[in-house]
C-alpha cells in the first residue's frame, strides 16, 4: 500500500545535540512538507520541497534543516539552535501539478522530547 | 496573512447526537478546504476535501459545507458514536509566493459519551 512512513515514532534529544527525523513516501508525490504541532495548537509549516534538490522555508524554519536528494525522502534535522524542540512532528506529501484538486497525505508523526 | 479559526475548541456530546463543527478563515482566496481527523498521538487522516468551486462534500455520516464568500466551513456529523471521539482540524490551501500551502486551524476536540 502507498503511504508515508515516519521514523522513529519517539525520539529523545539531549541539550546541544542534533537529531534527524526520517520521512519516506512511495506515493510518487512531488511535494513534501514538514509540520510542527504543539499541544492544543494547529500545525505550523517548517519546510517544504516541491522538487528534488530544492526546498523552501516555511513559517518557523529557524533551528531546522532539510534535504531532498531523492523524490521519496525528505529528512528533517533539528539542530541545537532550536531552543524549544519538544513537539510532535508531522511529514506530509502531495502531488504538485494537481495539488488544488488532491489533498495532502500525512505520516503518523514523530514525538521529539528534550531530556 | 490567512488565519483559520475553529470553534468550539472542545465539545462533549452524548452518543447519537448530530453535531456541527465550525471553521472560519480570513482570506477567501483559497484553492480548497480539507477536514482532517487526528487521534491522540497519531497523524492526520483526511476526511473530506472541498474544492473552492464546490459547496459541499459528503462521506457516510459526514457532510462538509463551504461558503467561500463568508469564509466559513462546517463539518456535520450525524448520529455521533464514541468512535468519533478525536480532534478535528480544518485546513485551507492557499498560494504563498510560487507555492501552495496548507494553513491549519487549532482544532476542535470532540468527545462522544456512550
Amino acid at each position: 500500500d502507498g503511504g508515508i512512513t515516519q521514523s522513529p515514532k519517539y525520539l529523545f534529544r539531549k541539550e546541544g545535540q542534533n537529531v534527524t527525523l526520517s520521512c519516506e513516501q512511495n506515493l510518487n508525490h512531488d511535494a513534501m512538507y514538514w509540520y510542527r504541532q504543539d499541544p492544543g495548537q494547529g500545525l505550523r509549516l517548517i519546510y517544504y520541497s516541491q522538487i528534488v534538490n530544492d526546498f523552501q522555508k516555511g513559517d518557523i524554519a529557524e533551528g531546522y534543516s532539510v534535504s531532498r536528494e531523492k523524490k521519496e525522502s525528505f529528512p528533517l534535522t533539528v539542530t541545537s539552535a532550536q531552543k524549544n524542540p519538544t513537539a510532535f512532528y508531522l511529514c506530509a506529501s502531495s502531488p504538485m501539478r494537481t495539488v488544488g484538486w488532491y489533498g495532502y497525505t500525512f505520516g503518523s508523526g514523530t514525538r521529539l522530547t528534550v531530556v | 496573512k490567512q488565519e483559520v479559526t475553529q470553534i468550539p475548541a472542545a465539545l462533549s456530546v452524548p452518543e447519537g447526537e448530530n453535531l456541527v463543527l465550525n471553521c472560519s478563515f480570513t482570506d477567501s482566496a483559497i484553492y480548497n478546504l480539507q477536514w482532517f481527523r487526528q487521534d491522540p498521538g497519531k497523524g492526520l487522516t483526511s476526511l473530506l476535501l472541498i474544492q473552492s468551486s464546490q459547496r459541499e462534500q459528503t462521506s457516510g455520516r459526514l457532510n462538509a459545507s463551504l461558503d467561500k464568500s463568508s469564509g466559513r466551513s462546517t463539518l456535520y456529523i450525524a448520529a455521533s458514536q464514541p468512535g468519533d471521539s478525536a480532534t478535528y482540524l480544518c485546513a485551507v490551501l492557499i498560494s504563498s509566493g510560487s507555492a501552495r500551502q496548507l494553513t491549519f486551524g487549532s482544532g476542535t476536540q470532540l468527545t462522544v459519551l456512550p
